[in-house]
């Protein structure tokens, strides 16, 4: 099975900041990868797929990038509702795989 | 619009057997490339996936969990249902079904289920 990876578990930011985190697949994915905003109490959103591509109605403020094993899911101007927990999932192979998570909570 | 909504108890004594229904509206689970899977989340923890069954009837299970699940559908009703047996506290969990194949677009709200004697 593939494992997936995050870093940092959690961030402290301000609203503006450029927030960026990593997500490390255990073998290589290609771009099978997506990125998840959840907030407390709430389903898992997805905000990108195939690592790079928006879901639609996501803002541009969200991007997504790499391929392989390593991955960056970047917030450009952190806005008050980003602050949320953040997954990545592998779709490579089964079964897919959801990384630890990372905080993004208020500075 | 695409929406799902989980069903079934929340509380199961351990041993027991957990069946979790999904309720769909806004696709169709017998047009090819749509699939319907299960996602669970223990409180504080992350997401674990569970099992996913295909259009065309073919299903995919958690290893580490395949031999406790069941996954089937019955397009006539839209509908996804899980069984789970041999319910254990650690299954503790908020259980989430979601419409997707490889990546989940859509998300039910999310069903906790608490195993407790």
């Amino acid at each position: 099975d593939i494992q997936m990876t995050q870093s940092p578990s959690s961030v402290s930011a301000s609203v503006g900041d450029r927030v960026t985190i990593t997500c490390r697949a255990s073998q290589g994915i290609s771009s099978w990868l997506a990125w998840y905003q959840q907030k407390p109490g709430k389903a898992p959103k997805l905000l990108i797929y195939a690592a790079s591509s928006l879901q639609s109605g996501v803002p541009s403020r969200f991007s997504g990038s790499g391929s392989g094993t390593d991955f960056t899911l970047t917030i450009s101007s952190l806005q008050p509702e980003d602050f949320a927990t953040y997954y990545c999932q592998q779709a490579n192979s089964f079964p897919p795989a959801f990384g630890p998570g990372t905080k993004v909570d208020i500075k | 619009q695409i929406t799902l909504k989980e069903s079934g108890p929340t509380l199961v004594k351990p041993t027991q057997t957990l069946t979790l229904t999904c309720t769909f509206s806004g696709f169709s689970l017998s047009t090819s490339g749509v699939g319907v899977g299960w996602i669970r989340q223990p409180p504080g923890k992350a997401l674990e996936w569970l099992a996913l069954i295909y259009w065309n009837d073919d299903k995919r299970y958690s290893p580490s969990l395949k031999s406790r699940l069941t996954i089937t559908k019955d397009t006539s009703k839209n509908q996804v249902v899980l069984t789970m047996t041999n319910m254990d506290p650690v299954d503790t969990a908020t259980y989430y079904c979601a419409h997707g194949l490889y990546y989940f677009d859509y998300w039910g709200q999310g069903t906790l289920v608490t195993v407790s004697s």
